[in-house]
């Protein structure tokens, strides 16, 4: 059950922006849309999170399409640090008492 | 604060073996959850719990078993291990409840390789 669909893989020059989409056709009202990454070796960690509005924090932008059926990940700059697998989820309406689950991600290259 | 740790970091099983994989967290978190992540592969759920006492099945729980008796242990069981159980477990944990903000916390992971 594919509830998230992602590109396999891409590449972003060093210091520059980078839009990793994901697309959620089948969204409900209630679930929000999760971003997690995973560095080489390392269990994942939560980047951002978001329902309705466009999001930002510390690590990235979160940008949500206004039909909910899709979603862009912003890091705002590219560093070497940022190479990792990024993970779109969605759900969360019901935290604890539903199963999220995560795809395969998005491998993202930061050229030098 | 230590965060979300697990032991052991590697582990070598020989088919039928039963072993128990541990997590603890320090940050008084009333959701835990285990996965498992084969390699170039997403996380699949197998397990977890909402708080102490309670326990439910995520997309591939056979051949595992958990219990949480404490808010900050959630103990996994590989009850009869075989090849398949070959992969990289991780534990997370989080927050619940109105005003969460849903984010889990993982653990570094272990390496378990079953022959």
């Amino acid at each position: 059950d594919a509830k998230t669909t992602q590109p396999n893989s891409m590449e972003s020059n060093e210091e520059e922006p980078v839009h990793l989409p994901c697309n959620h056709s089948t969204i409900s009202g209630t679930d929000y849309i999760h971003w997690y990454r995973q560095l080489p070796s390392q269990g994942p960690e939560y980047v951002i999170h978001g329902l309705t509005s466009n999001v930002n924090n510390r690590m990235a932008s979160l940008a949500i399409a206004e039909d909910r059926k899709s979603s862009t990940l912003i890091l705002h700059r590219a560093t070497l640090r940022d190479a990792a697998v990024y993970y779109c989820l969605r759900g969360g309406s019901n935290f604890g008492n539903e199963k999220l689950t995560f795809g395969t991600g998005t491998r993202l290259t930061i050229i030098p | 604060n230590a965060g979300v740790t697990q032991t052991p970091k590697f582990q070598v099983l020989k088919t039928g073996q039963s072993m128990t994989l541990q997590c603890a967290q320090d940050m008084n978190h009333e959701y835990m959850s285990w996965y498992r992540q084969d390699p170039g592969m997403g996380l699949r759920l197998i397990h977890y719990s909402v708080g102490a006492g309670i326990t439910d099945q995520g997309e591939v729980p056979n051949g595992y078993n958990v219990s949480r008796s404490t808010t900050e242990d959630f103990p996994l069981r590989l009850l009869s291990a075989a090849p398949s159980q070959t992969s990289v477990y991780f534990c997370a944990s989080s927050y619940l409840g109105a005003g969460a903000s849903y984010e889990q916390y993982f653990g570094p992971g272990t390496r378990l390789t079953v022959t």
